[in-house]
């Protein structure tokens, strides 16, 4: 059983390009979250996809942020015109749909440095 | 608002010198807290979930504890490889995280020196 994967680890990138981060969940998982974390903070939710359907939407995602969960597996998280305070880990998670499952697995994060 | 307050910030112990992590929680509806465990540079790691007040849980040398009001993680005789930052979360039937998003805690820095 492999876990949640992300592509890439890291990613450097100059203020004002766009960049892209793709999530791999659990295979048998239906609900896919994104996270942000900052050094010192607990990680803040961002948005979560059940299937290919985006259900919510944090107050912290702006404009310029966009994701897809285009067939219900796979989720890309784009970031355009990058700032210097998007520079961040940013963090996937998965899990199962039932009232009981509510455990989240995390992916191990793509640290995102705009210069 | 849904909150969660994590304390101590930082916790140094000796090997095998058992203690507790606080984690206070306010929120609207919980559905759910949860402890995980997060090394330098890494993903959170799922430890605990608890659903309803007098729950408890345990794994090794940890146990969770819930009340209406808070949650503890208890450490007994810990090693250094249980050095780590704990984040305690929270999912709520409110607004704050999301109605499935997760609230957490900055975390609890714990370092068991040899």
């Amino acid at each position: 059983d492999t876990g949640v994967s992300q592509d890439p680890r890291h990613k450097i990138t100059k203020r004002g390009q766009n960049v892209t981060f793709r999530c791999d969940p659990i295979s048998e998982h239906n609900r896919l979250y994104w996270y942000r974390q900052t050094l010192g903070q607990g990680p803040e939710f961002l948005t979560y996809f059940q299937n290919e359907a985006q259900l919510e939407k944090s107050r912290l995602l702006s404009d310029r942020f966009s994701a897809e969960r285009p067939k219900g597996s796979f989720s890309t998280l784009e970031i355009q015109r990058t700032e210097q305070g998007d520079s961040a880990m940013y963090l996937c998670a998965s899990r199962k749909s039932g009232p009981r499952d509510r455990e989240q697995f995390f992916g191990p994060g793509t640290r995102l440095t705009v210069l | 608002e849904d909150q969660v307050t994590q304390s101590p910030e930082a916790l140094r112990l000796q090997e095998g010198e058992s203690s507790s992590l606080n984690c206070s929680y306010t929120v609207s509806g919980l559905r759910g807290l949860f402890w995980y465990r997060q090394d330098p540079g890494k993903g959170p790691e799922f430890l605990f979930t608890l659903y309803s007040a007098g729950e408890e849980k345990e794994k090794e040398r940890l146990k969770a504890t819930l009340t209406k009001k808070e949650s503890f993680l208890h450490i007994t005789a810990p090693k250094p490889e249980d050095s780590a930052t704990y984040l305690c979360a929270v999912q709520a039937g409110g607004s704050g995280g999301g109605a499935d998003g997760l609230t957490f805690g900055k975390g609890t820095h714990l370092i068991i020196q040899p």
